[in-house]
């Protein structure tokens, strides 16, 4: 399976601890999102990477959340602190970028964080 | 205020019926994409609409874009079990990394 893969599947800690995801993209991609879900809503865009460069960032990320892709391949969410509201299906998506197309994302199946 | 409205947000309906769901905006896209989700995984790609009054058919699936392309429907034909799951709608603006989800409808088809 060469699709988008996203680990850990599930994450439960407590409040205050700090948590980190990985998101390996479709390998030929040069586009990576971040979304959040939460139960009964669409996904929310967090951050998007165009190779290693963050080019975007939603005001949904705060300053205790952080993400990179360091070689422009796999991804790292970071998120310090956490606190109950971040409690949520974490998504990473994965697009191929040719310009002047709509892109069509493809989603990994997402890290389900849950803060104690 | 969400910028896509999604409608209704619950539907439940026996095998073989047929079924209509839609999107509003009071925006433009440049495009438009279909998603649907199951528990526990991410949201799969049906289709993407880019042209004022589009029509596309997948299967039992037909999706139309607005002329104004402001809004969307998808219009599933003789429903099946396997068609349950979370639909969601997602327009693009301007740049095609701005992509914004509508909040999905929930829908449920009983045996």
């Amino acid at each position: 399976d060469t699709g988008v893969s996203q680990n850990p599947r599930h994450k439960i800690t407590k409040r205050g601890q700090n948590v980190t995801f990985r998101c390996d993209p479709i390998s030929e991609h040069n586009r990576l999102y971040w979304y959040r879900q939460t139960l009964g809503q669409g996904p929310e865009f967090l951050t998007y990477f165009q190779n290693e460069a963050q080019l975007e960032k939603s005001r949904l990320l705060s300053d205790r959340f952080s993400a990179e892709r360091p070689k422009g391949s796999f991804s790292t969410l970071e998120i310090q602190r956490t606190e109950q509201g971040d409690s949520a299906m974490y998504l990473c998506a994965s697009s191929a970028g040719e310009r002047g197309r709509s892109t069509e994302r493809h989603f990994g199946d997402g890290t389900r964080l849950s803060i104690l | 205020t969400q910028l896509l409205e999604q409608s209704p947000q619950f539907l439940s309906i026996q095998e073989g019926e047929n079924l209509t769901v839609y999107c509003n905006s009071s925006s433009v896209f440049s495009s438009l994409q279909w998603y649907r989700q199951e528990p526990g995984e991410g949201p799969v790609l049906l289709v993407t609409v880019v042209t004022g009054g589009e029509v596309k058919k997948l299967k039992r699936l037909t999706f139309q874009f607005g002329d104004a392309r402001k809004d969307s429907s998808l219009h599933i034909t003789a429903a099946q079990p396997g068609d349950t799951g979370l639909y969601l709608c997602a327009g693009a603006r301007g740049s095609a990394r701005q992509l914004t989800f509508g909040s999905g409808t929930q829908l449920t088809v009983l045996p």
